[in-house]
């Protein structure tokens, strides 16, 4: 799981603010999938990106939160107007191909802490 | 929607012994995967198991599924301190499903 990179490992933003996280795939891998982890919950799946494309958004929240993948450069996931309530600890992980094909795993990167004071 | 639930939820265990790890799911498994989490740091990939009655094994870890059961094990063997962490199961949502579903996980420590 090396191979995923994320960044910032640690962001702390003011509520009103905006937060951005990157997150660069393994190498060869087309498939992104973004998961949030607030404190004393497991993750939750927020959304599936592959090059340019939402496949699935159903776990994102309908505002405030954006995501995208361009061809060129890593995923962003986009938190505008950040609340108290959005301080988790965000993961992305990459695979080769979806999970629909049963013999891939996802990998999963470090990590990106935001912190909303 | 799909619930998997972990236990116990937290072990504390004396370096050397053996401890085991439930995962039960509310639905039907498609597959299941198992990864450990230490605080502050990112998932680390463990197993994935695909079928019913699948075993597999790396290192001192042995993972299980039953799918009847709809349920899997985690053991390891002769635990040591490098074992403690969280440990996480996550399980398709669905058939083909490329989005997981994951338990709350079990937090285990290991005293030298």
């Amino acid at each position: 799981n090396a191979g995923v990179m994320q960044n910032p490992r640690h962001l702390v933003r003011r509520r009103g603010q905006e937060a951005r996280l990157r997150c660069s795939p393994m190498k060869g891998h087309s498939h992104v999938y973004w998961y949030r982890q607030l404190p004393e919950e497991g993750l939750k799946f927020m959304v599936y990106l592959q090059k340019e494309n939402i496949i699935d958004e159903s776990g994102m929240p309908k505002e405030r939160f954006s995501a995208e993948f361009p061809k060129e450069g890593p995923s962003i996931l986009r938190i505008q107007q950040v609340v108290r309530g959005d301080s988790a600890a965000y993961f992305c992980a990459s695979s080769p191909l979806g999970h629909r094909d049963r013999d891939t795993e996802a990998f999963f990167g470090q990590g990106t802490r935001l912190t909303v004071v | 929607s799909q619930e998997l639930e972990q236990s116990p939820q937290s072990l504390i265990v004396q370096e050397g012994k053996n401890l085991t790890i439930n995962c039960t799911s509310s639905k039907t498994l498609y597959g299941l995967y198992w990864y450990k989490q230490k605080y502050g740091e990112g998932l680390i990939f463990l197993m994935m198991l695909q079928k019913g009655g699948e075993e597999k094994s790396h290192e001192k870890i042995t993972a299980k599924l039953d799918e009847k059961k709809q349920q899997s094990s985690l053991h390891i063997t002769a635990s040591q301190p490098s074992h403690a962490g969280i440990y996480l199961c996550g399980a398709p949502t669905g058939a083909g499903s490329y989005q997981l579903t994951f338990g709350k996980g079990t937090k285990l420590s290991v005293i030298p």
